[in-house]
């Protein structure tokens, strides 16, 4: 099983703080990478596929990017909104597997 | 406007089945593939099982295989999950998750999930 390795497991920045986290996988996966917002007590929302591309929806301030075993997500100005865990999840075989989280508090 | 909604969740002795069901509006559900992912309290996501737009490619989980059992009913917009001998540690809420055109495909929408509870 490819295993997704999340960095750092929890964060806190302030409002308009740049945010990048990591995501490294145990084997190349191309770019077959999704990012994922989940609020407490809410379901898991899309942000990015394919490592680099916006889900419908999501706001412009999140972009990826990488390929093959390192990935990063970055908020390019943190909002209020902004709070929550992320998750990265590779898709390029079964079993799907997911990192373990980045929880994004603000300060 | 893309909606899937669980339902089918409850509390269960050890060893007990339940069936999930989720309900999906707003798209034609015969052109994705859809998968169940869980999380359990407090933990992270974990993948379950995926099917294909059509049906004819199933993958699930080793924690689950043998005992849950994915199916869809393209013509009521519908995707199942079936749960026997369940297991304290399936405790979670199951979500329902909507892929793209092919199996292994980005999860792009996802529902808000329904609690199962396996407790004596």
């Amino acid at each position: 099983d490819i295993q997704m390795t999340q960095s750092p497991s929890s964060l806190s920045a302030s409002v308009g703080d740049r945010v990048t986290i990591t995501c490294r996988a145990s084997q190349g996966i191309n770019s077959y990478l999704a990012w994922f917002q989940q609020k407490p007590g809410k379901a898991p929302k899309s942000l990015i596929y394919a490592a680099s591309r916006l889900q419908s929806g999501a706001p412009s301030r999140f972009s990826g990017s990488g390929s093959g075993t390192d990935f990063s997500l970055t908020i390019s100005s943190l909002q209020p909104e902004d709070f929550g865990t992320y998750y990265c999840q590779q898709y390029d075989r079964y079993p799907l597997t997911f990192g373990g989280g980045t929880k994004v508090e603000i300060k | 406007e893309v909606q899937l909604v669980e339902s089918g969740g409850g509390l269960v002795k050890p060893g007990g089945s339940l069936r999930l069901s989720c309900a999906a509006t707003g798209f034609t559900l015969s052109s994705y593939s859809l998968n169940w992912v869980r999380q359990a309290p407090g933990k992270g996501l974990e993948w379950v099982s995926s099917i294909s737009p059509t049906g004819s490619s199933i993958y699930y989980a080793d924690s689950v295989k043998g005992r849950f059992t994915t199916s869809r009913d393209n013509a009521k917009n519908s995707l199942f999950l079936e749960t026997n001998s369940l297991r304290v540690e399936d405790t979670a809420i199951y979500y329902c998750a909507r892929g793209s055109y092919d199996i292994l495909t980005a999860i792009a929408y996802w529902g808000q999930g329904t609690l199962v509870t396996v407790s004596s």
